[in-house]
């Protein structure tokens, strides 16, 4: 299995820029979510999804798309990137009756 | 909503024994969790606790007390490689069962 895969591993934007990260997994996991991390932040939850075609947000949404049309993917869209949005993100994935979350390896996005 | 309260360094030798905090308030407890982080690394989970008392895997440790919202990671026999950030994460009972993570704890070992 390659559990959670992200692509891409590194971005940068110009202000305005719209984009796609793309997360996948491959676990049969029904929970997906969004996560970005800036320093000495923690992990703040922008979007998240308990099964296809259920999404909900999460504490920093705005400015964030999300859809779940399968189990195994969970695109997260950058509508109009701005500076603010420089951050790194990472997608998590986890099995509703189970305690761990399983991490891809982030996307570290620059937007100028 | 959920909030949670650690460190934002420890430091600590090799060989030596250190214990990380983590306070929460939340609306409903669930669970605890303890992930670590290594510099550009993605996080990575460590322990689990739901109940009262000492959860032990190898040298780590994890601890919950729920009367007191309060949960610590402990690490024995300290190893350099230890040296990353770890964050609590709380699961509140109800609603998402989404966690909401602590803004984590740098630990530094010295040689």
């Amino acid at each position: 299995n390659a559990g959670v895969t992200q692509t891409p591993k590194f971005q940068v934007l110009k202000t305005g820029q719209s984009m796609t990260l793309q997360c996948a997994q491959d676990m049969n996991h029904e929970y997906m979510s969004w996560y970005r991390q800036d320093p000495g932040m923690g992990l703040r939850l922008i979007h998240y999804s308990v099964g296809a075609g259920i999404t909900d947000q999460g504490e920093v949404p705005n400015g964030y798309n999300v859809s779940r049309s399968t189990t195994e993917d969970f695109p997260l869209r950058l509508l109009s990137a701005a500076p603010s949005q420089t951050s790194v993100y990472f997608c998590a994935s986890w099995g509703g009756g189970a305690d761990t979350q399983y991490f891809g390896p982030g996307t570290r996005l620059t937007v100028l | 909503g959920q909030s949670l309260e650690q460190p934002s360094e420890v430091t600590a030798v090799e060989g030596a024994i250190v214990q990380i905090n983590c306070t929460y308030q939340t609306s409903g407890f669930y669970g605890l969790s303890w992930y670590q982080q290594h510099d550009g690394g993605a996080p990575t989970f460590l322990s689990y606790n739901a109940l009262d008392g000492l959860e032990e895997t190898g040298r780590f440790s994890s601890f919950l007390s729920r009367s007191d919202s309060y949960g610590y990671l402990l690490l024995q026999e300290l190893q350099m490689k230890d040296s990353a950030s770890y964050f609590c994460a709380v699961r509140a009972s109800g609603g998402s069962y989404i966690p909401t993570f602590g803004r984590g704890t740098s630990l530094i070992v010295h040689p």
